[in-house]
């Protein structure tokens, strides 16, 4: 059972560039979410969504894009890439059931210069 | 806003020391209070909190949860290295099972 994936591990962006972080999840779960975590921080939440077909935005969501066309993905899109983006990139995943526990992904370390 | 505050923001003791560790917050909706320990890479759920003063354990770690002070705090007793992490405390509400994180605690055990 491989749960939450994401791709890349890490990238290198250029100021101006587009990217778009991967995200599959295996375990038919509803509600999925992208996070941010800055150094010596918790967690941001950008966008998330409760099924497919549906997202809104989070705390964060400036500079973001998202889109659920599957249960299974939910990428998240950086346009127009800016320092203030450079971060580790959460993907994680929930039943929407009676148990709230979410599963994350390993993360994507995005550094932007 | 929803908020969540943790502390002490880090934390170093040695092997065989007990900690405690600190979570207050505001939630609109709130559901349940949860922990996750956070390894260099993804965190990792430990416990979920829904009623006041129930109290859960698993190993030497234990949680409390105060819905009228609305704090929880998590002890870990006769500290390992391996517990060495990030601690983060979310706070989930009703509204699409959204958490809200506090910053973390990062404890530090010396051998």
């Amino acid at each position: 059972n491989a749960g939450v994936t994401q791709t890349p591990k890490f990238r290198i962006l250029k100021i101006g560039q587009s990217m778009t972080l991967q995200c599959t999840q295996d375990m038919n779960h509803n509600y999925m979410y992208w996070y941010r975590q800055d150094p010596g921080m918790g967690l941001k939440l950008i966008y998330y969504s409760v099924g497919a077909g549906i997202t809104d935005k989070g705390e964060v969501p400036n500079g973001y894009n998202v889109s659920r066309s599957t249960t299974e993905d939910f990428p998240l899109r950086l346009e127009l890439a800016a320092p203030s983006q450079t971060s580790v990139y959460f993907c994680a995943s929930k039943t929407g059931g009676g148990r709230p526990e979410a599963f994350f992904g390993q993360g994507t370390r995005l550094t932007v210069v | 806003e929803d908020k969540v505050v943790q502390s002490p923001l880090s934390l170093v003791v040695h092997e065989g020391d007990t900690v405690t560790l600190n979570c207050s917050y505001e939630v609109t909706n709130f559901r349940s209070l949860l922990w996750y320990k956070q390894e260099k890479k993804a965190p990792t759920f430990l416990f979920m909190l829904t009623s006041s003063g129930i109290e859960k354990k698993s190993g030497r770690l234990s949680s409390i949860l105060d819905k009228k002070e609305l704090f929880s705090i998590l002890n870990i007793t006769a500290t390992q290295t391996g517990d060495s992490a990030i601690y983060l405390c979310a706070a989930d509400n009703t509204n699409a099972g959204k958490s809200t994180f506090g910053d973390g605690t990062t404890l530090t055990v010396k051998p």
